[in-house]
């Protein structure tokens, strides 16, 4: 079955650090992968995705996601950090042969920028 | 600016008591999803449907959980009865077409706390 795993639950950086959230997912076909932000009290919004080409996506608000096939990887990153950027970060795959558009989300990483 | 509606946002109830969670999808969007958000859980979906019909509801505790799409524009989730441990946000997503590519839009959650 597949799954999402997402290694760091909470993560606290100070404005202008750099980031790296790591998602890795189990599943053995293509697959399209996501990354969503949910900020406090809202609901989840899309960063970014990949589906197929360039493995380094660039989404909104100055993140990029590498995809590495060879160790089923998709990190999120973000070279310097701000306040606004606290919130809750979820990575998520579907599989393309399923042509369904079901997500399976990871657990999430909760991300605290002190200013 | 479309976007998916959910009402209540908010609704506590005592165990026991039917819960319905309503859902207006963005005009057009063929495709509803539902998940549901707890601390222990993350973000799990429950059912989704296409073209009003009830594709996969295997996520959904079929004794007391029932989904449905009367109609294009509103999608409910209802619990009856009600049990402390549904307490969660409970989010609905729409998307256009079937495609594992089309991105999905979420609403704003409604909050469900069973006393």
């Amino acid at each position: 079955a597949q799954s999402v795993s997402q290694h760091n639950h909470h993560v606290i950086l100070s404005e202008a650090a750099s980031l790296e959230l790591g998602c890795n997912y189990s599943y053995g076909g293509t697959v399209n992968l996501f990354w969503y932000v949910q900020y406090p009290g809202q609901h989840l919004q899309l960063l970014l995705k990949y589906f197929s080409g360039d493995p380094l996506v660039k989404g909104i608000k100055g993140f990029e996601a590498e995809f590495i096939k060879s160790k089923f990887s998709f990190n999120l990153r973000k070279p310097s950090v701000q306040w606004s950027d606290t919130a809750e970060y979820f990575c998520a795959v579907n599989s393309y042969s399923s042509n369904t558009g079901k997500l399976i989300f990871g657990q999430g990483t909760t991300l605290q920028v002190k200013p | 600016d479309a976007r998916v509606t959910q009402t209540p946002r908010d609704k506590v109830t005592e165990m026991g008591q039917e819960v319905t969670m309503r859902c207006q999808p963005i005009l057009g969007h063929n495709t509803v999803f539902w998940y549901r958000q707890t601390m222990m859980q993350g973000l799990e979906l429950l059912a989704y449907f296409r073209n009003r019909a009830p594709l996969d509801d295997s996520g959904m505790p079929k004794d007391r959980f029932s989904a449905e799409m009367p109609d294009a524009t509103l999608a409910t989730l209802k619990i009856q009865p009600s049990e402390p441990r549904d307490s969660a946000v409970y989010f609905c997503a729409s998307g256009l077409g079937s495609s594992s590519y089309n991105e999905q839009f979420f609403g704003p959650g409604t909050r469900l706390t069973v006393l």
